[in-house]
């Protein structure tokens, strides 16, 4: 049973370009979440999708959206990149029952110069 | 607004020692309470959680945590230090219904020592 995946492993990009970060949730979850972890920090929620739609947002700017496909995997996609978006973006996937646990993937490193 | 309070940036602990990681939060209802790990360059994996009921919840890897409601901690503790659990700690308290976040502390690095 595989977890959660995220591709790709790392990346470098230059300022104001575009990313797209996939991640495909664990079997069985229909719920996928996105976290930036910046060096040293905790991570912060960036938003949430569920039934294809943004269900919720944290404190983020509309530079970062998402997308959830109908077999449930989702994408990240940042645009206008800043050298602070530089950090590890982290999936989450949790199941319809058993909502409040979520699984993390092994992170995507984004590297803005 | 909730949030998570990691004191204790960098413990270094001896192989064999017992290790004790505190986390305080500050939460508008009765939270569900994680710990997670962290090694370097991976992702989170879950050691253990507190929903309801016993205080005292066992996790993977040796670990347990005690939830005390009184003191808003969920401490973490092993009694016997490996090599290998040397890694980043985060507690994180959340999500619940209409809010599905999950909000973490700054984390707690440890160092094993031989």
């Amino acid at each position: 049973d595989a977890g959660v995946t995220q591709s790709p492993t790392h990346l470098i990009k230059t300022r104001g370009q575009q990313v797209t970060l996939r991640c495909s949730p664990k079997s069985g979850h229909d719920t996928v979440s996105w976290y930036q972890q910046a060096l040293g920090q905790g991570p912060q929620f960036i938003f949430q999708y569920y039934e294809e739609e943004e269900r919720q947002r944290g404190n983020f700017p509309d530079r970062f959206s998402g997308h959830q496909f109908p077999n449930y995997s989702s994408e990240l996609n940042v645009n206008a990149l800043l050298l602070g978006d530089s950090a590890l973006y982290l999936c989450a996937s949790s199941p319809r029952q058993g909502w409040n646990e979520q699984f993390f993937g092994p992170g995507t490193r984004l590297t803005v110069l | 607004a909730q949030s998570v309070t990691q004191p204790d940036i960098h413990i270094t602990v001896s192989e064999g020692a017992s290790l004790e990681l505190r986390c305080n939060y500050s939460y508008g209802a009765t939270p569900y309470l994680f710990w997670y790990v962290q090694s370097p360059g991976q992702g989170l994996q879950l050691l253990l959680k507190y929903f309801s009921g016993d205080t005292l919840v066992q996790g993977i890897k040796g670990f347990e945590a005690e939830f005390k409601r009184s003191q808003s901690s969920f401490n973490l503790r092993k009694p016997s230090v490996h090599w290998s659990d040397a890694a980043e700690y985060f507690c994180a308290v959340g999500p619940r219904s209409n809010d599905y976040k999950l909000s973490f502390g700054a984390g707690t690095t440890v160092t094993v020592r031989a």
